[in-house]
């Protein structure tokens, strides 16, 4: 129940096109969705994040999609560059005695061609 | 800020030997994770802090993991003995409480190879 299910685990998408990266979870207690972003050879950094209580946020060319009765959530990356090549992480979080704690999916290795 | 430091960023060594892994918190964070990545197993949780208190160990994949935290601005995590398997980047990070504890900054991690 703890887990983030994340697909696809690589991506190869063309400049300018749409990166669609999906995530599901079991656990209703979950109150919290982050994205993280990863470069090689540097530490993953919070890229966009999102509360239950909203079904879509956005920040630039980067949205999540958030679907509570569906347990799922997604990242759409428009006009997708090069220089988004990176590894995403899904996440989820919870209050409780799991308070501060993150449960990451399994990442997506995204490739943007020029 | 310098950010969440981490020491050393490579490290090679043989198998049984201890291994020793260091991380600088952001000043002011109050939580510090512990984290391992590989190719076959992902992101995984070893251990978090809160205020240096450990919290959560059950990642901690056996007793030759160990973690400390004697104050508020430095950590360690200690293979002994090691095996290849422990092979992995080992990544620290840190968060504020509050409204800001999903925001986690990470380091930028160790290397480690046992040979």
């Amino acid at each position: 129940q703890q887990q983030v299910k994340q697909s696809p685990q690589s991506l190869i998408v063309q400049k300018g096109g749409i990166s669609i990266i999906n995530c599901a979870y079991e656990n209703t207690a979950f109150d919290y969705f982050p994205w993280y972003q990863q470069f090689p050879g540097k530490g993953p950094a919070l890229l966009i994040a999102i509360r239950p209580d909203v079904s879509e946020k956005k920040e630039g060319r980067f949205t999540i999609s958030f679907n509570k009765s569906a347990k799922q959530f997604s990242l759409h990356i428009m006009d997708s560059q090069p220089g988004d090549s990176a590894t995403y992480f899904c996440a989820a979080g919870m209050g409780g005695t799991s308070y501060g704690k993150l449960t990451f999916g399994q990442g997506t290795i995204l490739t943007v061609h020029p | 800020d310098a950010g969440v430091i981490q020491s050393p960023r490579h490290e090679v060594t043989e198998m049984g030997q201890e291994v020793t892994l260091r991380c600088k918190p952001i000043s002011g964070h109050d939580y510090l994770f512990w984290y391992r990545q590989t190719m076959m197993r992902g992101l995984e949780l070893l251990i978090y802090f809160n205020n240096n208190v450990p919290i959560d160990d059950s990642g901690m994949p056996e007793d030759r993991f160990s973690a400390k935290m004697p104050n508020a601005s430095f950590s360690t995590l200690k293979i002994q003995p090691s095996e290849p398997r422990d092979s992995a980047v080992y990544f620290c990070a840190s968060s504020l409480s509050g409204r800001a504890r999903y925001e986690q900054f990470f380091g930028p991690g160790t290397r480690l190879t046992v040979l």
